[in-house]
């Protein structure tokens, strides 16, 4: 299976700052139609998963600009900028390029 | 409105069996994969099972296979996930979600124990 490694594990922002979370895969995420089908989620307390970041950097429907996402092949970043506080959470990534889809570990995103 | 509304979960003995529905609305199903997704109590998430639009192909994660079984109704706009021979470690809060895991349930929790 691919392995996602997600880093910083946690990460302390103040609000209006900027945040960074690399996901780094295992193997190319590349698939052979093309597409890289990697994805960001954020988590709330007590909810589901929400996408905002789908195929590396296009903003899901009524996703903030503020979030922005980059990267190819193996290694991918999710930014966050201006942080607020309904910006707080659980960050995953999530690869559908190979079978099974698998997700990183999650970065947890607290206000300092 | 895209919506998914999981039902179906609760406790149950190891060994005993548990059936999740999830009905679906805001969307044609019938034109969409689907997935199950879980997430074990303060843990990440798995992936655990896919279903293609029609029905004709379906993927287990390794350490279900064999037990639980991925359905769906498109008459009904209903994805199922038949969980038989549960053991302790598939306790978790189970997401009903498209394929593409654009949309998402609010979840189901299911708790193995004896």
């Amino acid at each position: 299976d691919v392995v996602l490694t997600q880093t910083p594990v946690s990460l302390l922002i103040s609000l209006g700052g900027q945040a960074s979370i690399s996901c780094r895969s295992s193997q190319s995420l590349v698939h052979s139609n093309g597409n890289t089908y990697l994805h960001w989620y954020l988590q709330k307390p007590g909810q589901s998963p929400q996408l905002l970041i789908y195929q590396v950097s296009n903003r899901f429907s009524g996703i903030p600009d503020r979030f922005s996402g980059s990267g190819s092949g193996t290694d991918f970043t999710l930014k966050i900028s201006r942080v607020e506080p309904e910006d707080l959470g659980v960050y995953y990534c999530l690869q559908r390029t190979h079978n099974p889809p698998t997700f990183g570990g999650g970065t947890k995103l607290e206000l300092k | 409105e895209v919506q998914l509304v999981e039902s179906g979960g609760g406790l149950v003995q190891p060994g005993r069996s548990l059936k999740l529905s999830c009905a679906a609305s805001g969307f044609t199903f019938s034109d969409y994969n689907m997935a199950w997704v879980r997430q074990a109590p303060k843990k990440g998430l798995e992936w655990v099972a896919t279903i293609s639009y029609d029905g004709s192909s379906t993927y287990y994660r390794d350490s279900v296979k064999g037990r639980f079984t991925i359905s769906r109704d498109n008459a009904k706009s209903t994805l199922y996930l038949q969980m038989d021979s549960l053991r302790s470690e598939d306790t978790a809060t189970y997401y009903c979600a498209r394929h593409a895991a654009d949309y998402w349930g609010q979840g189901v929790m299911v708790t193995v124990s004896s």
